[in-house]
């Protein structure tokens, strides 16, 4: 099993829609959960964390977390064709000795205008 | 306040040959990491370096390593490259207020291709 799973994609949603983006994870101990987005060509920038169950707003994005089904998701509300691209979706693993982030392999988000 | 600055951008180099790369992480971070992106593996991560100190190292071979500065800079080193290594390499920086928090930000990343 992997540490962290994204479907694939393409997603595709048309503009003004919602998009939801779903991450699973295996490690029950971890604690930080991550969504990057990712333009093609460009590096990954930091979007949403998040740290407890429940959900998380930040303008047009909501984090959502499960820890008891392992489970992250993030909203996108309103999408715009700006918001095609790539979302990574990272997992916080270690401890006081060291940590490092665990990645999914990403979903590819193609808004439609 | 700056990014985090990755030198170079991009990188050609022959099998065999050895490179270095260059991370500078945002002001006041003491938390660097590295990772590797393929289009076949995704991101993986490679090492963390806190306070001059390696303190995580992912699954690669040897070959991969790296060292931090007093700075907080950090350099990555790949000996005898392989056509496997051609990658993006990207280095990551954090604040580490909490070790159970790691929020990174990443630089832009060297392209490295090896022919």
């Amino acid at each position: 099993q992997k540490e962290v799973e994204q479907n694939s994609g393409p997603l595709s949603v048309p503009e003004g829609a919602i998009a939801s983006l779903n991450c699973t994870y295996s490690d029950r101990g971890s604690q930080s959960f991550f969504w990057y987005r990712q333009y093609s060509g460009k590096s990954p920038e930091l979007i949403m964390f998040i740290y407890s169950n429940g959900d998380k707003e930040d303008g047009r994005f909501t984090a959502q977390l499960n820890k008891a089904s392992q489970y992250v998701s993030l909203l996108i509300r309103d999408s715009q064709p700006s918001d095609s691209a790539t979302y990574l979706c990272a997992v916080s693993k270690g401890n006081q000795a060291g940590t490092a982030l665990i990645f999914g392999k990403g979903t590819t988000l193609s808004v439609s205008s | 306040k700056a990014g985090v600055t990755q030198t170079p951008r991009y990188l050609i180099k022959t099998r065999g040959q050895q490179v270095t790369l260059s991370c500078s992480p945002i002001s006041g971070h003491r938390s660097v990491s590295w990772y590797q992106q393929t289009p076949g593996q995704g991101l993986q991560f490679l090492f963390e370096y806190f306070s001059e100190t390696q303190r995580n190292k992912g699954n690669f071979p040897g070959r991969f390593s790296g060292r931090q500065f007093s700075n907080s800079r950090s350099e990555m080193n790949v000996s005898t490259l392989e056509l496997g290594d051609s990658a993006l390499y990207l280095c990551a920086s954090s604040p580490q207020a909490s070790w159970a928090k790691n929020i990174q930000y990443f630089g832009a990343g060297t392209r490295l291709s090896v022919l």
